[in-house]
């Protein structure tokens, strides 16, 4: 089946920018997601991008598609502590209509 | 709204005992599905309904079964649990395909003996 890869850790201090990466291997997927979980909680929509876009923008959230390479990366600007958390990377495939999650980057922010 | 709602939010079980875990949306989607999330291994899908009625396997489906009887309702069902089923499960509804976002539950927390 298809994968999703992403690195497990990262840690940031506060103020700083982050960048998570992800690769994917469908090279039919139509878009690429970005999820949030805090502890304890289920996982909440950041952002997506649709494939044939290479960056979107959303406040401090930059994603960058190289598809190409099927990597596909999320930079937080500014970085604070209430960003701690687990970014879940996802592909919706050629269909959309289920997702494959990668296994998910737990972002710790220091003071 | 209340969203996607899960019940019971904790459940510990013996091996050889059966369960029914429900979800719930009052969003009117026709998506939904069930996840389990396991530590390092990510979210991994279970099964899925893409409309009331119908189900389908997922990535994970043994030792699982579905039902959708009503648009609103997807029952996850263990028949006979095993401790390999420990983990938290998440149930997540979607308006179709041309709506980008999954709604998640807060998750159910299953601990197997």
């Amino acid at each position: 089946g298809e994968d999703v890869e992403q690195s497990l850790f990262l840690s940031v201090r506060e103020g700083d920018s982050s960048v998570i990466n992800c690769t994917y291997t469908d090279s039919s997927s139509t878009y690429l997601y970005w999820y949030k979980q805090e502890p304890g909680a289920g996982l909440q929509l950041l952002t997506y991008i649709f494939s044939n876009m290479d960056m979107k923008q959303d406040q401090r959230l930059t994603v960058l598609l190289n598809k190409k390479d099927k990597h596909l990366s999320l930079r937080i600007a500014d970085t604070q502590t209430g960003d701690s958390a687990i970014y879940f990377c996802a592909d919706g495939g050629g269909s959309n209509y289920k997702l494959t999650f990668g296994k998910g980057t737990l972002l710790t922010v220091n003071p | 709204n209340a969203g996607v709602t899960q019940t019971p939010k904790f459940r510990v079980l013996k091996t050889g005992q059966s369960m029914t875990l429900l979800c719930a949306q009052d969003m009117n989607h026709e998506y939904m599905y069930w996840y389990r999330q396991d530590p390092g291994m990510g979210l991994r899908l279970i099964h899925y309904s893409v409309g009331e009625g119908t189900t389908a396997k997922g990535e994970v489906p043994d030792g699982y079964n579905v039902s959708r009887l009503k648009k609103q309702n997807f029952l996850l069902g263990l028949e006979s649990a095993a401790p390999s089923q420990t983990s938290v499960y998440f149930c997540a509804s979607r308006a179709s395909t041309a709506d980008n976002e999954q709604f998640f539950g807060p998750g159910t927390r299953l601990t197997v003996l």
